[in-house]
Order: structure tokens, then C-alpha cells, then sequence
């Protein structure tokens, strides 16, 4: 089991909005701890999409946002859903009690 | 432009060894922290060991403390794993990234494949 955890798949049509949440604990959400998502597109390397729980590198689109919901929960949200977001999306934190960053297990979005 | 090329995946026996390396430029490699992370086959991701900048300072996972080396040499720009001891649940992707908890890995290498099988 990851420290993390996240739902392994969330479906949308196109032009919806989904989200995908990721929930961790005390030692490393909880704690105060920035969470960072990735999106690895099929046969390719994880790219930065948010990090610092809401903020996005150059060249990422603006359908693409993050925020914190309670104590130990962040959230990913992509609006406006196209054909080409389908892919894996991971979350990642550091976790204390670990001395090390952990991530989720992954979610498999599907653009129906 | 950032570049991370990793080079070094194999088949390996179990119990045997493997050195990998990540070649890193478009950056002040001496300034960043650096680390690895493995993708074994159709699961996800997981943090393996990461390195400070000039300090040299390392974290390791628990599955593979007292196994794998992590280390850095600035002069070439470059990044190393060594591992030893290996496993067949060492099997996956590794991937050289810029960056060490807590803060974001960005970019990611293309990856290297390491599979331990007899």
C-alpha cells in the first residue's frame, strides 16, 4: 500500500471536470508538508504538473489546478477535458516519519 | 534546456550488481539536490534515495538502505547509483530526477531498465 492514497481510476467525457484526490496523514500531508502531481502519459517519464500544492510550471495549462481540502487532503482538478490528459496522475509529499518523499499509487484517468 | 540522461539498466542475476548513471546538464548541477526513483512494471512510482547538492548529504529508502549507493560527481556533472545485493523486486524503471523531498522532482530522465532475473 502507498502513504498516499488516491482512487486507481477516474473517467470523464470530454470538456468535463474531474478531480482526484489524494489523502496522506499526520507525517507528511497532515504536517504541513507541500504536495506536488505528476502526469506520466502512456510509455513516457512523470512530468511536473503542480507543486507546492497549487502552483504550475511554465507551459502547464491553466485547466490543470490544485488545492488543499482539510487537514490531509489535496486535490487535483482538470476542467474542460481533452483526449490527450488521458494518462497516470501521481501525487508525492514527504513524509517525516519516513525521512524520505512518498508518493500515491496512481490514477489512471480515462477521457471516455 | 535541462537535460537528465540516464544510462546503465541491465539484466542482472539476483544477488548481483549494477552501477547506473545519470548525465545531467542546461543547469548548475552543483546547486541541486538529486534523486532517484523506480517504476517497477505497470505500478507506480517510489522515491529510492536522493543527494544534496555540493554537501553530498543522502536519504534512502527503507527497501533499499544498506544496498544502494547514491552519489554525485559535480566535476563531470553526473549522478550514480550503485546497487548491489539485487533483487528481483528491484525490477522497474529508474529514473534520475532533479530535486529531494520535501520539494518536487521536475525534470525526470527518460528512465533506465533494470531487471534481476535468473
Amino acid at each position: 500500500q502507498s502513504v498516499l492514497t488516491q482512487p486507481p481510476s477516474v473517467s470523464g467525457a470530454p470538456g468535463q471536470r474531474i478531480t482526484i484526490s489524494c489523502t496522506g496523514s499526520s507525517s507528511n500531508i497532515g504536517a504541513g508538508y507541500d504536495v506536488n502531481w505528476y502526469q506520466q502519459l502512456p510509455g513516457t517519464a512523470p512530468k511536473l504538473l503542480i507543486y507546492g500544492y497549487s502552483s504550475r510550471p511554465s507551459g502547464v495549462p491553466d485547466r490543470f489546478s490544485g488545492s488543499r481540502s482539510g487537514t490531509s487532503v489535496s486535490l487535483l482538478a482538470i476542467t474542460g477535458l481533452q483526449a490527450e490528459d488521458e494518462a497516470d496522475y501521481y501525487c508525492q509529499s514527504y513524509d517525516s516519519s519516513l525521512s524520505g518523499s512518498v508518493f500515491g499509487g496512481g490514477t489512471k484517468l480515462t477521457v471516455l | 534546456e535541462v537535460q537528465l540522461v540516464e544510462s546503465g539498466g541491465n539484466l542482472v542475476q539476483p544477488g548481483g550488481s549494477l552501477r547506473l548513471s545519470c548525465a545531467a546538464s542546461g543547469f548548475t548541477f552543483t546547486n541541486y539536490a538529486m534523486s532517484w526513483v523506480r517504476q517497477a512494471p505497470g505500478k507506480g512510482l517510489e522515491w529510492v534515495s536522493g543527494i544534496r547538492g555540493s554537501g553530498g548529504g543522502t536519504d534512502y529508502a527503507d527497501s533499499v538502505k544498506g544496498r544502494f549507493t547514491i552519489s554525485r560527481d559535480n566535476s563531470k556533472n553526473t549522478l550514480y547509483l550503485q546497487m548491489s545485493s539485487l533483487r528481483a523486486e528491484d525490477t522497474a524503471v529508474y529514473y534520475c530526477a532533479k530535486g529531494l523531498g520535501p520539494h518536487w522532482f521536475d525534470p525526470w530522465g527518460q528512465g533506465t531498465l533494470v531487471t534481476v532475473s535468473s
